[in-house]
């Protein structure tokens, strides 16, 4: 099936150091959202974003929604441990809720 | 309930062997959504109810599998005659049914078969 593309796949990065990862798609999305899923688990949201351009934080995750609509970033500063996971963007694209298209995931490996 | 609750957690089966999993949603919530997760990759999407209304199955992958939700709250995902292939973890989400409302989803349910 169609998925987002999503970068980096991995990144090793040492605790305390900010990180950013995106999202590009070849066609347009009206939502675009963040999720977290650690081992055994299911994918947790993070962040929404709803309009074209908009940039929003939670705690030190901060993420935009691309004006062309196409792309997404991921930023977290000050990375700690607990930061560790995979994490999925997703777009949705009609008004309704209809199911989301999802990256294949950027794995977050933080060395002490 | 506080969240979506999938059972079982892990369910093992010899190929041939036809599956039953087990989805309950967030407790008020229209739209439920399976996804299929193989090791290593994003969940994409199988199949999409608004209420008791499958409204698009269009990523099921064969007639092997068939969803249903028949009173619009618990909805199970049955797998018959499974394959090696069919070994994945398997996510139910839901969600409002609101304009752009996000999905929150189960822990998943990961099959294996043997």
């Amino acid at each position: 099936g169609q998925q987002l593309n999503q970068s980096p796949q991995s990144m090793f990065i040492q605790e305390g150091e900010d990180v950013s990862m995106n999202c590009t798609s070849s066609s347009i999305f009206n939502t675009w959202l963040w999720y977290k899923q650690d081992p055994g688990e299911g994918p947790v949201l993070l962040i929404a974003l709803y309009k074209a351009g908009e940039l929003t934080s939670n705690g030190r995750l901060t993420a935009q929604f691309g004006i062309t609509r196409k792309d997404s970033f991921l930023n977290i500063s000050a990375s700690i441990p607990s930061d560790v996971g995979i994490y999925f963007c997703a777009g949705l694209r009609g008004g309704g809720a209809d199911g989301l298209t999802f990256g294949k995931g950027t794995h977050l490996i933080i060395q002490p | 309930g506080a969240g979506v609750s999938q059972s079982p957690r892990y369910k093992v089966a010899k190929r041939g062997q036809d599956v039953a999993l087990r989805c309950d949603p967030i407790s008020g919530h229209v739209s439920l959504f399976w996804y299929q997760q193989a090791l290593g990759q994003g969940p994409e999407f199988l199949t999409y109810f608004q209420n008791e209304a499958q409204l698009d199955k269009s990523g099921l992958p064969s007639d092997r599998f068939f969803a249903e939700r028949p009173e619009g709250s618990v909805s199970t995902l049955k797998i018959q005659r499974t394959q090696q292939e069919d070994s994945a973890v398997y996510l139910c989400a839901s969600s409002s049914g609101t304009r752009g409302s996000p999905l929150h989803f189960g822990n998943g349910t990961r099959l294996t078969v043997t």
